[in-house]
């Protein structure tokens, strides 16, 4: 596709039920990111696949949280018992390569409401 | 601890005038800086980047400085429109630990007409 897509763009979801959010990064792009943005915060790095190289989990905030890249496709993010304080928008993005040089593409992000 | 700093939440200028926004950052891994844009219900926008090997780069009405000693850059807006409202996030990324892409906080630019 054109650009990053992410589904769903919306979610709202009941504490304690798991959710996944889908990331389809710009075709032949290598590496792909997920961020999260909470209301009235700014961008926080959660997890970064390169290639087959093992992803980056440094951002990740509890065990709750995984994602899984296949290959150089798309990705999911999986959030497991869902919290209030998991209200964000999750944003996924992508780059030719390693960073240097080049910039990263967003997605439009999937907000996720945890009532 | 924030490696990527915007000390600034928010900024109003008039339409016309300059609008500034600066950013500081901790990591001297970091040779890669950008700015991104953000409008509601949107994701970030590339606006401009900037290497270490430089101290300045301009875009039309957008120009990023460097400065590297005092792990420093800013980025300027002129003439601003009102268009121009959005959040603004500064990110910085290099090699080793510093290799992702690390934003700060953003700063909330308001043009007013």
């Amino acid at each position: 596709g054109a650009g990053v897509s992410q589904s769903p763009s919306n979610k709202v979801t009941e504490k304690g039920k798991d959710v996944e959010l889908r990331c389809d990064p710009i075709s032949g792009h290598t590496a792909l990111y997920w961020y999260r943005q909470r209301l009235g915060q700014g961008l926080e790095f959660l997890i970064y696949f390169q290639g087959n190289s093992a992803p980056d989990k440094s951002g990740l905030p509890s065990d709750r949280f995984s994602a899984e890249r296949t290959g150089e496709s798309v990705s999911t993010l999986t959030i497991q018992r869902t919290q209030q304080e998991d209200s964000a928008v999750y944003l996924c993005a992508s780059s030719p390569a390693l960073l240097s040089g080049n910039t990263i593409y967003f997605g439009e992000g999937s907000w996720l409401t945890v009532v | 601890d924030q490696q990527v700093k915007q000390n600034s939440p928010s900024l109003s200028v008039q339409e016309g005038r300059i609008s500034i926004l600066n950013c500081d950052y901790t990591n001297s891994m970091f040779d890669y800086f950008l700015w991104y844009k953000k409008y509601p219900a949107e994701g970030p926008t590339f606006l401009i980047s900037i290497s270490s090997i430089k101290d300045k780069n301009e875009d039309g009405r957008f120009t990023v400085f460097l400065n590297k000693s005092a792990k420093h850059l800013s980025l300027h807006i002129v003439p601003s429109q009102p268009g121009d409202s959005a959040v603004y996030f500064c990110a910085a990324s290099g090699s080793g630990s510093a290799r992702q892409l690390t934003f700060g906080s953003g700063t909330q630019l308001t043009v007013l007409p």
